[in-house]
């Protein structure tokens, strides 16, 4: 079983949407969880820290449950911009980044 | 903050030929490094991590080594490339204490 689970996807969404993520977690010491975005043939870049009591930024709202050790991600009114790929990332009690394979998502006009 | 210089950014290599790619870390110390590849429309794949100079952990047998000379330096190298180290290579960062990574811009590396 892979460490970090994610949809693959794509999932393909008209502007305006609502889409959730979700990933799950195998190891039960893991510390740290964070959502990043990758866009084409780039690097990915960190989009928000996931907190025990959740959190939200503008659109995104990033939730974790350490009981079922899944995190997900929601996006409000998908933007065309939003399109991209977002990856699951854990960090393990080594300091370890271990990161989901990524979920693709594309906004359609 | 970190910064994370990685070059070089595209590299078109022979078969059997040697590989050397170096990622500098600024902004902070003692980090973790991390070499990470992505081959076309897959997810990160973990090469090597580092806590320390001289400390490296290989995740997955492969045709690669690491290096870490200097504490702020990362170097992944191989002696004689295969067509399926073929991806875009990325080295990443993250502080003591402090676990969100930072990434270089990434190598595209094409073995012909």
């Amino acid at each position: 079983r892979k460490e970090v689970e994610q949809d693959p996807g794509p999932f393909n969404v008209p502007e305006g949407a609502t889409v959730a993520f979700n990933c799950t977690y195998s190891n039960s010491a893991s510390q740290s969880f964070f959502w990043y975005r990758q866009d084409c043939r780039k690097e990915p870049k960190l989009l928000m820290s996931v907190y025990s009591s959740g959190n939200e930024d503008g659109r995104f709202t990033a939730q974790l449950n350490r009981a079922s050790q899944y995190i997900s991600l929601l996006i409000r009114d998908s933007k065309l911009s939003d399109s991209a790929t977002y990856l699951c990332v854990v960090s393990r009690s080594a300091r370890q980044l271990t990161f989901g394979s990524g979920t693709q998502l594309t906004v359609l006009p | 903050s970190q910064t994370i210089h990685q070059w070089p950014a595209t590299l078109v290599q022979p078969v059997g030929s040697p590989l050397s790619l170096e990622c500098t870390v600024e902004g902070t110390s003692n980090p973790n490094l991390y070499w990470y590849r992505q081959a076309a429309g897959r997810g990160l794949q973990l090469l090597f991590y580092s806590v320390g100079i001289g400390q490296i952990s290989s995740e997955v047998p492969q045709n690669l080594s690491a290096s870490r000379p200097q504490d702020r330096q990362f170097i992944l190298s191989s002696k004689k490339l295969l067509l399926s180290d073929s991806g875009f290579y990325l080295c990443a960062g993250g502080g003591l204490g402090d676990t969100e990574a930072f990434f270089g811009q990434g190598t595209r590396l094409t073995v012909v």
